[in-house]
């Protein structure tokens, strides 16, 4: 057990749906990091906080959109979502920023979109 | 943008025999290189980085070498066993952003 929470485990929606994906870091863990995760693309970095802000950001759509609290949980928005949307997402936590520290990976989160 | 290359994409070994994975990278301002091991259904766990100042770091049965003139790293893992089975990624960061993966390696050790 790594110490990062995803919610849910699994979800099945629709095509053109919104959904929420919840991530918390492990305790003292102010950066997180989105990571999506599909059969043909790999694993592909999508965004990254730091202590609520937004700090670095990779191939993420703009139907995508990301969030940190100030209780440094951080929520992963899909919209509009299209059936190559279907992927293993995880969020992972790490103490530092800006000096490579070891990221903790979550369980993921396996968004199927019919 | 940086472009990280993995091989082999499978590999097969016999128990207690050595493994040996390796990663290229593109963009020479890479200066961090973890690799991460992920069994099925699970998320990828840091099995050992390197830094670029660093040619080589091992621990236990497990090593990376760096060359950054060549810009190429890999991960050897000796004597292996069924339970290092698993994928296993690369990838190439500055500074702890914008972390490339490779494609992964899947590992199968027979017993």
């Amino acid at each position: 057990d790594s110490g990062v929470t995803q919610t849910p485990k699994h979800l099945i929606t629709a095509t053109g749906q919104r959904v929420t994906l919840r991530c918390s870091p492990r305790s003292g863990d102010l950066s997180v990091y989105w990571y999506q995760q599909s059969l043909d693309q790999g694993l592909q970095f999508l965004i990254q906080y730091y202590n609520g802000e937004e700090r670095a950001k990779g191939n993420i759509l703009e139907r995508f959109s990301a969030q940190q609290f100030p209780d440094l949980h951080s929520e992963l928005n899909l919209s509009s979502l299209e059936l190559g949307d279907s992927a293993l997402y995880f969020c992972a936590s790490s103490v530092v920023q800006g000096v490579g520290g070891e990221q903790f990976f979550g369980p993921g989160t396996r968004l199927t979109v019919l | 943008g940086e472009n990280v290359e993995q091989h082999p994409s499978t590999l097969s070994v016999q128990e207690g025999d050595s493994a040996v994975i390796k990663c290229t990278y593109s963009d020479s301002a890479s200066n961090y290189f973890p690799w991460y091991k992920q069994e099925l259904g699970k998320g990828p766990q840091l099995i050992i980085d390197i830094r670029s100042n660093v040619g080589e770091k091992k621990d236990q049965r497990i090593a990376v070498t760096l060359n950054k003139t060549a810009k190429h790293f890999s991960l050897h893992i000796t004597e292996t066993q069924p339970e290092d089975s698993a994928v296993y990624f690369c990838a190439a960061s500055q500074y702890g952003q914008n972390f490339v993966f490779g494609p992964g390696t899947r590992l199968s050790v027979l017993p």
